[in-house]
């Protein structure tokens, strides 16, 4: 089946303490993106990357990093977590970052930060 | 840079009433794309747009494209209680942006 998979689904951390939210997906797509989604805020991308190695940032990128060492796995790494980065993360992937390409998003990832 | 509105952001209806929601891009698009977000799920694909005054139909979901592919709506006819969710347009000129979204209630 194919699917965006992303851990964990539900998350309570504390501010500081590094995490990440891992990505992965089954569908041999070259194109992948994470997300964050607040009320009334609809969803803004955070970082995206078009294929291994090679990730840029999206809208609102600040205290966020991601890596793509694999074409299937595209982890967000949250280096000092703090409150305002409490969300519903998503992660997703496209065949490629062309016009046209529908979009898989995982499932989400609530993100607490006290 | 590029900026797509949605409105409204709240819409609450009676069963069997009709339910539309609009997008609006600061610049001509050259897609946009509809997503259904179920409570307590995740977006999910409905359908892209790519012509000029394109529309298309889905059951009872109407979906349109401006003349000028800087705007398109959404309209469903008869709502039923299974059409509750938050509905995104996401609209693509060089980077692909998603509207805030419209979050329609039904009541039975």
């Amino acid at each position: 089946e194919a699917q965006v998979t992303q851990n964990p689904r539900y998350l309570i951390t504390v501010t500081g303490k590094k995490l990440t939210v891992t990505c992965s997906q089954n569908m041999n797509h070259e194109y992948m993106s994470w997300y964050r989604q607040d009320p009334g805020l609809g969803l803004r991308q955070i970082y995206y990357s078009m294929n291994v190695e090679v990730t840029d940032k999206g809208d609102v990128p600040e205290g966020y990093k991601v890596s793509r060492k694999e074409k299937r796995n595209f982890p967000l790494i949250l280096e000092s977590p703090s409150p305002n980065q409490t969300s519903l993360y998503f992660c997703a992937s496209s065949f490629d970052g062309s016009s046209g390409n529908t979009i898989y998003f995982g499932e989400g990832s609530w993100l607490t930060v006290v | 840079g590029q900026q797509v509105m949605q409105i409204p952001q709240y819409q609450h209806v009676q069963e069997g009433e009709d339910f539309t929601t609009y997008c609006n891009s600061s610049t001509t698009l050259s897609n946009i794309q509809w997503y259904k977000q179920r409570p307590g799920g995740h977006p999910v694909f409905l359908i892209q747009l790519v012509k000029s005054g394109e529309v298309k139909k889905q059951k009872r979901l109407t979906f349109q494209f401006g003349e000028a592919k800087k705007n398109s709506s959404l309209h469903i006819t008869a709502t039923q209680t299974t059409d509750v969710g938050t509905y995104f347009c996401a609209g693509r000129n060089n980077d692909m942006r998603f509207g805030a979204g419209t979050r329609l209630t039904v009541k039975p």
